[in-house]
C-alpha cells in the first residue's frame, strides 16, 4: 500500500528554523517525483515545487524559489521542506504528495505549521 | 506562469443534480496536462481525474472531465452526499504546476 507519512505538527517563532519531513513506503521511492502543497487556513491550494528522489533535480514555484528548500534522502525514502526562518506569513498546512506527472495520485496527510510569537 | 481561472465560486445544488465545474486556462496545454481534486474539510485532497478527462483509480463514473481548447470541465452527474466538498482543477504542463482558486459545491 502506497503510504506518505508526514512529520507531525510544529508551533515555531518568527526567524526560527523548521525541517519537515514526508517519508513514502510501498513503492519504488525512485520512481516518482513528489513535491509540496501549501494551504493557508481557509483558503486553496499553492503548489511549492518537487523533487526526482533520484537525483534531487528540484523545480520550485517562483512563490517559493529562495523561502524554502526541498531536499531528499533517498536511503530512508524521505523528502525534506525546510525553511531558514520562518515567517508568520508561513503559517499553513502543507502536504506532500506523489507525482507520476499525471496529477497528485497519493498524498500525506498534512503538517500543520504555526509561526507566532 | 499558466493561471487557471474556476467558475462559479460556490455551486448550491441538491443531491442528485448535476454539477458542472468549470475550469480555463491562460493558455493552451500540451497533452491535456491537467487534473481535478476534491477536498473535504480536514482531509488531504483527493485525485479524480488527470489527463484531462482520465479517471483516477477508484474514482466512480459519475465523475467525468473534459476539454474544449482552454477550458475544462468536471461533470458529477448525479451528485451523491459525499461529493459536497471543494474542487479544484491544476495544470502539471508547464513549472510552476498551478492550481485553480477552487469551486465549493455546497447542499442547496
Amino acid at each position: 500500500e502506497v503510504q506518505l507519512v508526514q512529520s507531525g505538527a510544529e508551533v515555531k517563532k518568527p526567524g526560527e528554523s523548521l525541517k519537515i519531513s514526508c517519508k513514502a513506503s510501498g513503492y519504488s521511492f525512485s520512481t516518482y517525483w513528489i513535491g509540496w502543497v501549501r494551504q493557508v487556513p481557509g483558503r486553496g491550494l499553492e503548489w511549492m515545487g518537487v523533487i526526482n528522489p533520484t537525483d534531487s533535480d528540484t523545480k520550485y514555484s517562483p512563490s517559493f524559489h529562495g523561502q524554502v528548500t526541498i531536499s531528499a534522502d533517498k536511503s530512508i525514502s524521505t523528502i525534506y521542506l525546510q525553511w531558514n526562518s520562518l515567517k508568520a506569513s508561513d503559517t499553513a498546512m502543507y502536504f506532500c504528495a506523489r507525482t507520476p506527472v499525471a496529477g497528485f495520485d497519493y498524498w500525506g496527510q498534512g503538517t500543520l505549521v504555526i509561526v507566532s510569537s | 506562469e499558466i493561471v487557471l481561472t474556476q467558475s462559479p465560486g460556490t455551486l448550491s445544488l441538491s443531491p442528485g443534480e448535476r454539477a458542472t465545474l468549470s475550469c480555463r486556462a491562460s493558455q493552451s496545454l500540451s497533452s491535456s496536462y491537467l487534473a481535478w481534486y476534491q477536498q473535504k474539510p480536514g482531509q488531504a485532497p483527493r485525485l479524480l481525474i488527470y489527463g484531462a478527462s482520465r479517471r483516477a483509480t477508484g474514482i466512480p463514473d459519475r465523475f467525468s472531465g473534459s476539454e474544449s481548447g482552454t477550458d475544462f470541465t468536471l461533470t458529477i452527474s448525479r451528485l451523491e452526499p459525499e461529493d459536497f466538498a471543494v474542487y479544484y482543477c491544476q495544470q502539471y504542463d508547464d513549472s510552476p504546476w498551478t492550481f485553480g482558486q477552487g469551486t465549493r459545491v455546497e447542499i442547496k
